[in-house]
C-alpha cells in the first residue's frame, strides 16, 4: 500500500521569507505523480504544485517548487517570498500510474502553515 | 470557470438517521472522488469512480455507506444510519481521467448529533 508522511503538523514563516514543508512517501511503483495541494481556511482545495517521477527537473510554479528525490522518497515544498495569501494546510499528495494502486489519489496529513505579516 | 458543485454545504443530522450528499462534478470528468476529512487531517479516499463504475471502495464502511453514480455525471453519498463518528467533512473531486489534475468541491460539513 502506499502511504504519505508529512512530519511537520504546524509551520510558520515570516512574510518575503522561504519556507520549507517536507513530505515521504512509500511505494513499490516506479511510475507516479505526486503533488501539493493547498487548502485555505473555509475554502476549496487547490492544486498548487505537480511533479512527474519519470521527471528528473524538479516542478517550479511561479514562488513554488519542489525539490523531488526519487531514491530517498522525498517530495519538499518549498515557498519563495511568501505572502500572507499563502496561510493555509499544504497536503502532499500521491497517485500511482501502475500496480494495484493505479490511479488512488492518496494524502499526507497535512501542514498547516501561517504566514506572519 | 467550472467547478465542482457539492450541496449540502452543512448538514446537522441526528445518530441513526439517514443523511446524503449530492456532488456534481466538472463537465466531460470521468474520474469522481469522495473523500472523508476529519478536522486538521488530511483526506481519506472513500471510493473513487471512473465514469459509472466504481474502481476503488476498499476504505468504504458498506455496512452504513452506499455511493452512486448512475449515468457516469453526478453521484450520491448515503450515510444510514449516521453515528456520532461520522461527523466530517465530505469532500467531492473530479478529475478528467485518472492521473490528471483533481478539483475539488467546497465539501459539505456534516455534524452527527
Amino acid at each position: 500500500a502506499q502511504t504519505v508522511t508529512q512530519s511537520q503538523p504546524e509551520m510558520s514563516v515570516q512574510e518575503a521569507e522561504t519556507v520549507t514543508l517536507s513530505c515521504t512517501y512509500d511505494t513499490s511503483e516506479n511510475n507516479y505523480y505526486l503533488f501539493w495541494y493547498k487548502q485555505p481556511p473555509s475554502r476549496q482545495m487547490i492544486l498548487v504544485i505537480r511533479q512527474e517521477a519519470y521527471k528528473q527537473q524538479n516542478a517550479t510554479e511561479n514562488r513554488f517548487s519542489v525539490n523531488f528525490q526519487k531514491a530517498a522518497k522525498s517530495f519538499s515544498l518549498k515557498i519563495s517570498d511568501s505572502q500572507l495569501g499563502d496561510t493555509a494546510m499544504y497536503f502532499c499528495a500521491f497517485i500511482s500510474a501502475g500496480g494495484t494502486s493505479y490511479g488512488k489519489l492518496t494524502f499526507g496529513q497535512g501542514t498547516i502553515l501561517t504566514v506572519h505579516p | 470557470e467550472a467547478e465542482v458543485a457539492q450541496s449540502p454545504r452543512y448538514k446537522i443530522t441526528e445518530k441513526s438517521q439517514a443523511v446524503a450528499f449530492w456532488c456534481d462534478p466538472i463537465s466531460g470528468h470521468a474520474t469522481l472522488y469522495w473523500y472523508r476529512q476529519i478536522l486538521g487531517q488530511g483526506p481519506e479516499l472513500l471510493v473513487q469512480f471512473q465514469d459509472e463504475s466504481v474502481v476503488d471502495d476498499s476504505q468504504l464502511p458498506k455496512d452504513r455507506f452506499s455511493a452512486e453514480r448512475l449515468k457516469g455525471v453526478d453521484s450520491t453519498l448515503k450515510i444510514q444510519p449516521a453515528e456520532l463518528g461520522d461527523s466530517a467533512m465530505y469532500l467531492c473531486a473530479s478529475s478528467l481521467q485518472v492521473l490528471t489534475e483533481a478539483f475539488f468541491g467546497q465539501g459539505t460539513r456534516l455534524t452527527v448529533v
